[in-house]
């Protein structure tokens, strides 16, 4: 079965330190990724996203993906945490199911930074 | 640019109640879809559409109906709303990639929907 998953509800990371996000998948074919993010009472935001080329994506506010394909993974990364990036971080996958293509969402992961 | 706007923002309802969650979108996208978001489930597909007169299933469709007459909206129906309908709401559009399917998703903020 085509899923994406997030193994991690919660990460916790203390500002100014590194940060991972991780997120694994599982489809057939070629997979496009994304990365969302969710601000409290807010609807999610693009962050960056894999089709092709290179395996490190750069995004916005810093953020940036490495896609491992012998890994299945597409893990977000941060050099350098603010407390501004806590929020609830998305993973997507777009699969195709019954002839056209649909985005599957993993269940999300909290990340707290701390000052 | 409004971008993808969605009304109202918080509805309650009781059980049997029946009503339709408005989206509009100003961008021209061709790709419209309906999320709920549940604790510790992530986003679950429930319809969308890849042009107007179009629509389709996605993971979680029963109690849910669709329409899509125009580019611009794409409403959302509940027929005969049940607790298990209690959630967040989220309306989506995209482009369509070159090589097929959505791109990145813009998301409306939400409707909160509580049955009784």
């Amino acid at each position: 079965a085509q899923s994406v998953a997030q193994p991690e509800d919660q990460v916790n990371v203390a500002e100014g330190n590194p940060l991972t996000v991780k997120c694994t998948y599982s489809v057939s074919g070629n997979p496009y990724l994304f990365w969302y993010v969710q601000y409290p009472n807010r609807g999610l935001q693009f962050l960056l996203k894999y089709i092709t080329g290179d395996n490190l994506v750069k995004g916005s506010y810093g953020f940036e993906a490495e896609f491992n394909k012998s890994q299945t993974s597409f893990h977000l990364k941060k050099p350098s945490a603010l407390v501004s990036d806590s929020a609830l971080y998305f993973c997507a996958v777009r699969v195709l199911m019954d002839s056209s293509y649909k985005l599957i969402f993993g269940s999300g992961t909290r990340l707290l930074v701390r000052p | 640019n409004a971008g993808v706007t969605q009304t109202p923002k918080f509805q309650v309802l009781k059980t049997g109640q029946s009503m339709t969650l408005q989206c509009a979108q100003d961008m021209n996208h061709e790709y419209m879809s309906w999320y709920r978001q549940d604790p510790g489930m992530g986003l679950r597909l429930i319809h969308y559409s890849v042009g107007a007169g179009i629509t389709d299933q996605g993971e979680v469709p029963n109690g849910y109906n669709v329409s899509r007459s125009t580019t611009e909206d794409f409403p959302l129906r509940l027929l005969s709303a049940a607790p298990s309908q209690t959630s967040v709401y989220f309306c989506a559009s995209s482009y369509f990639e070159l090589a097929g399917g959505p791109g990145e998703q813009f998301f409306g903020p939400g409707t909160r929907l509580t049955v009784l």
